[in-house]
């Protein structure tokens, strides 16, 4: 089977830091991907992992264990703005295809 | 401009009825899909397709169809609706197919309330 597990739910202060974690277990795996979706909104992406490491933009930084078959999310000097759904997608197999975890809803109060 | 572009925004229908959805890029890219969100927020992949060529078929009720006249272009239709379809529905292009992964642009969504 194929499985994305991450937190359901986080609350943060607008200036914190946080970190979205995903675990999965998926039958073919080619990266880790991260999405962003406002409510009412389309996903749009955030970060894509094929290694192992962290690969920072801006912001947000994304990082990956093949080994340990996790990775997670890094919102840094959160703003209001990022109150929103982060999704975890897994590209598995040869067709661009994506599995989706069922997302993390980010809360950020003043 | 708008990359991806899906029409209608919101359908409402009655169980039983017939529907499609349409879907256009202007983003020059060969791959479009179709996700299917559902109340919990869950996005599961539907249908893909590569240069009008469907390649990516999940387990998805026979009453969909998707059909792709040209690579810019692809529709959803689905014959007797159900209670169940009732979901976001999102088309999304990405560069190409090959190689390294191309991240996937989505359309803004069509709502679908079924009655």
């Amino acid at each position: 089977g194929q499985s994305l597990e991450q937190p359901s739910e986080v609350t943060a202060v607008e200036g914190a830091i946080v970190q979205i974690n995903c675990t999965y277990q998926t039958s073919g795996f080619y990266g880790l991907s991260w999405y962003q979706q406002h409510d009412g909104g389309a996903p749009t992406f955030l970060s894509y992992n094929a290694l192992d490491g962290l690969e920072e933009t801006g912001r947000f930084s994304s990082f990956l264990s093949r080994s340990d078959s996790y990775g997670y999310l890094l919102l840094q000097e959160l703003q209001m703005k990022d109150s929103a759904s982060y999704f975890c997608a897994v590209l598995s197999g040869g067709y661009n295809k994506l599995i989706f975890g069922a997302g993390t809803r980010l809360a950020v109060h003043p | 401009d708008t990359a991806v572009s899906q029409t209608p925004k919101y359908l409402v229908t009655q169980m039983g009825n017939d529907k499609s959805i349409k879907c256009e890029q202007n983003l020059g890219h060969d791959t479009m899909y179709w996700y299917k969100q559902d109340s919990k927020k869950f996005l599961k992949i539907m249908f893909s397709y590569n240069n009008k060529e469907l390649i990516i078929n999940e387990t998805v009720p026979n009453r969909f169809s998707p059909k792709s006249p040209d690579k810019a272009h692809l529709n959803l239709h689905i014959n007797s609706l159900e209670l169940g379809d009732s979901a976001v529905y999102f088309c999304a292009s990405s560069q190409r197919l090959a190689g390294e992964y191309n991240e996937q642009f989505f359309g803004p969504g069509t709502r679908l309330t079924v009655l």
